[in-house]
């Protein structure tokens, strides 16, 4: 069974760094389009980014361009999501998820928790 | 990048059906049938339902079905099962190649 493990999620401070991975497994990793999406604590899910297979192509939502960015290193099966200028409305539990077809996101993993507070 | 509309909650007995409806706009639903559903009991990750409007993944009852007209795409319970309370979430691919969910909806089974 596919298994995707979120890690790096902690409490940081608004203004500070944090960087989030998904190890995948039991995948070929590097034919997948890659996912974020959040969820802040008792609110609905919202999409955050997606890097293309091959790194090629990101995109992400309004709520964290320029602030955000999505990396990934095929031969570790990793995928990153680099965090700048955390505030606290990015407090959130964040999953990493595969695309397929640029129309679903079929495997999630568990999520790592990230809170931003003083 | 506004979030699709659902209604909050929607509830019905076992055996009933339910539907819940996913609201969008020509930018997103209307343009694509790239729109999918996810399940998402308390506590865990959320699951694929149906993806690409009506295809059932694998493993999924076939209690669980998916239309669209227009802007507006919709998800339907039949035969609802004490199982199938969770939170559902549409979801689709937009024009500017990105993607948005749904606001969510509770299903309640009384």
């Amino acid at each position: 069974q596919v298994q995707l493990v979120e890690s790096g999620g902690g409490v940081v401070q608004p203004g500070r760094s944090l960087r989030l991975s998904c190890t995948a497994s039991r995948l070929t990793f590097r034919n997948y389009g890659m996912h974020w999406v959040r969820q802040a604590p008792g609110k609905g899910l919202e999409w955050v980014g997606i890097i293309y297979y091959d790194g090629s192509n990101k995109y992400y939502a309004d709520s964290v361009k320029g602030r955000f960015a999505i990396s990934r290193d095929n031969s570790k099966n990793t995928l990153y999501l680099q965090m700048n200028s955390l505030r606290a409305e990015d407090t959130a539990l964040y999953y990493c998820a595969t695309d397929r077809a640029l129309s679903y996101f079929d495997y999630w993993g568990q999520g790592t928790l990230v809170s931003v507070s003083s | 990048q506004s979030a699709l509309t659902q209604p909050p909650s929607v509830s019905g007995s076992p055996g009933q059906s339910v539907t819940i409806s996913c609201t969008g706009t020509s930018s997103d639903v209307g343009t694509y049938n790239r729109v999918s559903w996810y399940q998402q009991p308390p506590g865990t990750a959320p699951k694929l339902m149906i993806y690409e409007v009506s295809n059932r993944p694998s493993g999924v009852p076939d209690r669980f079905s998916g239309s669209k007209s227009g802007n507006t795409a919709s998800l339907t319970i039949s035969g609802l099962q004490a199982e199938d309370e969770a939170d559902y979430y549409c979801s689709s691919y937009t024009i500017s190649s990105t993607f948005v969910f749904g606001t969510g909806t509770k299903v309640t089974v009384l």
